[in-house]
């Protein structure tokens, strides 16, 4: 069965440090990765995701991630990190041929000022 | 990507009582997706709410307790039956944005969080 694990349940970093979030998958194909950012009290936001050709995805809000097959990884990663960053952010896999997607437990972004 | 209205964004409810969610999507959809966010916790998918067909429920999760109707192509609701505290999560509906046949992740609406007193 296919599954997400996102190891670091919390992360602290300094406004305009660099930011890496890190996201492993086990599936058997190549699967649809997403990464999500939920804002407090707010949904999920759709911050990137891939499906194919260039392993190096730019999202919005100054968000990359990189797609690793040999590693199974797609972590996130933006190069400096405003306050406005903090959040809880969830990777999610999606199995080809079906609808569904299974989502990490979530990293939570503390940023200090 | 679709637009998603969900409301109410939260409630307080008591516990043996029911609470019905609205999702309202701007554009018409096959599918809507119900999820379950307990505290602390990861999105748990609660059913699959197809148009003119029962919603397809995941293990754990029954019809009895979670009713769901998909009256159009653009409305869904869920309701939390015989509430009890363990009920209290963030509850939110999703489409899935398929461009070209190419899935491109899902919307969001904003969330109904419920506590259960």
């Amino acid at each position: 069965a296919q599954s997400v694990t996102q190891p670091d349940i919390h992360i602290t970093v300094s406004e305009g440090a660099s930011l890496e979030l890190r996201c492993n998958y086990s599936y058997g194909a190549t699967p649809y990765l997403f990464w999500y950012v939920q804002s407090p009290g707010q949904g999920l936001q759709l911050l990137l995701k891939y499906f194919s050709g260039d392993t190096l995805v730019q999202g919005i809000k100054g968000f990359e991630a990189e797609f690793k097959r040999s590693q199974s990884s797609f972590n996130l990663r933006k190069p400096s990190v405003h306050w406005s960053d903090a959040a809880e952010y969830f990777c999610a896999v999606g199995e080809g041929g079906t609808y569904k997607y299974i989502f990490g437990t979530g990293t939570r972004l503390k940023v200090l000022a | 990507s679709a637009v998603i209205s969900q409301k109410p964004s939260r409630d307080i409810c008591q516990r043996g009582t029911s609470l019905t969610i609205q999702c309202q999507v701007d554009s018409q959809v096959t599918m809507m997706f119900w999820y379950r966010q307990q505290p602390g916790q990861s999105l748990t998918l609660i059913a699959t709410a197809n148009q003119g067909s029962e919603a397809t429920y995941e293990s754990g999760f029954v019809i009895d307790k979670f009713p769901i109707s998909r009256p159009n192509l653009t409305f869904s609701t869920l309701t939390v039956s015989n509430m009890s505290p363990e009920d209290s999560s963030i509850y939110l509906c999703s489409v899935d944005n398929i461009f070209g046949g190419t899935r491109g992740g899902y919307t969001f609406g904003s969330g109904t969080r419920l506590t259960v007193v």
